[in-house]
């Protein structure tokens, strides 16, 4: 009954690895995003993507990159993971695009890069 | 540039006493204001949100917060906290000119039995 889900919680991994964090909302909304929330809990906004408009924050590295198979689901993929990446990151959704429609956010994913 | 500050990093207050959590905002056009909360090891709830209208602004979980716009501020209250209040809050500045939201670093409330 999870609206947003997240796996994995947990994610330990070593420099310049490639990896994925998968998201998936039941809720049949349009629109869904990630965010990074660093160690001093300042929480940004990475990607948002519906199904016609991937907008993507200018400050995100290349290395980062969204991939939806479907309007239920928004992986995050990660090549060449540097310590820097160590962060919490969370998956949301909403029904419309913009602040204006509330977000619905998963529990997050610990990322830890040694 | 936009940001939103919260000036306290850290809160603890009793349970049953009175709360008022902080929040600064430096935007030029008309806020829209939010307070989510987020829960150990969950993500954020939504708690209340401000885009026009009538400045006190009700909530879920008996919170509510006031716009002040000569103040710049959108501080979230609660008359009464309950044990089940400990977590971390975070307000945020939706930003009208590219439909982004920006938070503040949050502040973490501790409440003692």
């Amino acid at each position: 009954d999870t609206a947003v889900s997240q796996t994995p919680k947990y994610l330990v991994t070593q420099m310049g690895n490639d990896k994925s964090i998968k998201c998936e909302q039941n809720l049949g909304h349009d629109t869904m995003y990630w965010y990074k929330q660093d160690s001093k809990k300042f929480l940004k906004i990475m990607f948002s993507y519906n199904n016609k408009e991937l907008i993507i924050n200018e400050t995100v590295p290349n290395r980062f990159s969204p991939k939806s198979p479907d309007k239920a689901h928004l992986n995050l993929h990660i090549n060449s993971l540097e310590l820097g990446d160590s962060a919490v990151y969370f998956c949301a959704s909403s029904l419309e695009t913009g602040f204006f429609s509330e977000q619905y956010f998963g529990p997050g994913t610990r990322l830890t890069v040694t | 540039a936009q940001s939103v500050t919260q000036p306290d990093i850290h809160i603890t207050v009793s349970e049953g006493a009175s709360l008022e959590l902080r929040c600064n905002y430096s935007y030029g056009a008309t806020p829209y204001l939010f307070w989510y909360v987020q829960s150990p090891g969950q993500g954020l709830q939504l708690l209340l949100k401000y885009f026009s209208g009538d400045t006190l602004v009700q909530g879920i979980k008996g919170f509510e917060a006031e716009f002040k716009r000569s103040q710049s501020s959108f501080n979230l209250r609660k008359p009464s906290v309950h044990w089940s209040d400990a977590a971390e809050y975070f307000c945020a500045v939706g930003l009208y000119n590219n439909n982004d939201m920006r938070f503040g670093a949050g502040t973490r409330l501790t409440v003692k039995p």
